[in-house]
């Protein structure tokens, strides 16, 4: 069973510019999240999708972070534009449902630098 | 609200000898509670995971950890370290609203 795909794995831009991240989930896998890990901190939830609508975005800085899962399956999210602090591992993850009772699946994550 | 306080950035044990990482949770309801681990330039891998039933969860490569309701607490343990057990460790909870929260790591060394 494929994993959790994210692309690029590395990315550096300068402040001001825009950068998107891809992430295709596990096939079949419903409920998909993008965490943004900052160094030396735990992952910290930016967005929850189910199927195609959201479910959680209570914490992504809606004046330049957006995300979308147009068709319910892979997702982009989007910095514009990005900060100096926004450097940080991004990382996707999917799982079949929503609830404690399931187990979601990380990707290897998108490690951006902002110069 | 539910959150996950992991005592101890950094962790230093002998190759051979007992890992112990603590986690400590607050949670208005029944708690489900997971470990995960990080290699480095990895993502997640989920360790174990409580939810309900038997408090003692045992996980893979080695790995348990037992649910204490009386101490709120959910350590992480094995008893003899490897090499390959060196990595970032942490502790996570399901929040009201299904999303996992995370602790804020706990980086193992294993030492020759």
């Amino acid at each position: 069973e494929a994993g959790v795909a994210q692309s690029p794995r590395y990315k550096i831009i300068e402040k001001r510019q825009s950068v998107a991240f891809w992430c295709n989930p596990i096939s079949g896998h419903a409920t998909l999240y993008w965490y943004q890990q900052i160094l030396g901190q735990g992952p910290k939830l930016l967005i929850q999708f189910q199927n195609n609508g959201v479910v959680d975005d209570s914490q992504l800085p809606k004046d330049r972070f957006s995300a979308e899962r147009l068709k319910g399956v892979d997702s982009t999210l989007k910095i514009q534009p990005a900060k100096l602090e926004d450097s940080a591992v991004y990382l996707c993850a999917s799982s079949n449902s929503l609830g404690g009772n399931t187990e979601a699946f990380f990707g290897q994550g998108t490690r951006l630098t902002v110069v | 609200a539910q959150s996950v306080t992991q005592l101890g950035s950094h962790v230093s044990v002998s190759e051979g000898a007992l890992v112990l990482l603590r986690c400590n949770y607050s949670s208005s309801v029944p708690p489900y509670l997971f470990w995960y681990v990080q290699y480095p330039n990895q993502g997640l891998q989920l360790l174990l995971k409580y939810t309900t039933g038997a408090t003692l969860v045992k996980g893979i490569n080695g790995f348990e950890a037992e649910f204490k309701k009386s101490e709120t607490s959910f350590h992480l343990t094995k008893p003899s370290a490897h090499m390959s057990d060196a990595a970032e460790y942490f502790c996570a909870v399901i929040t009201g609203a299904n999303n996992l929260f995370f602790g804020t790591g706990t980086r193992l060394t294993v030492i020759p």
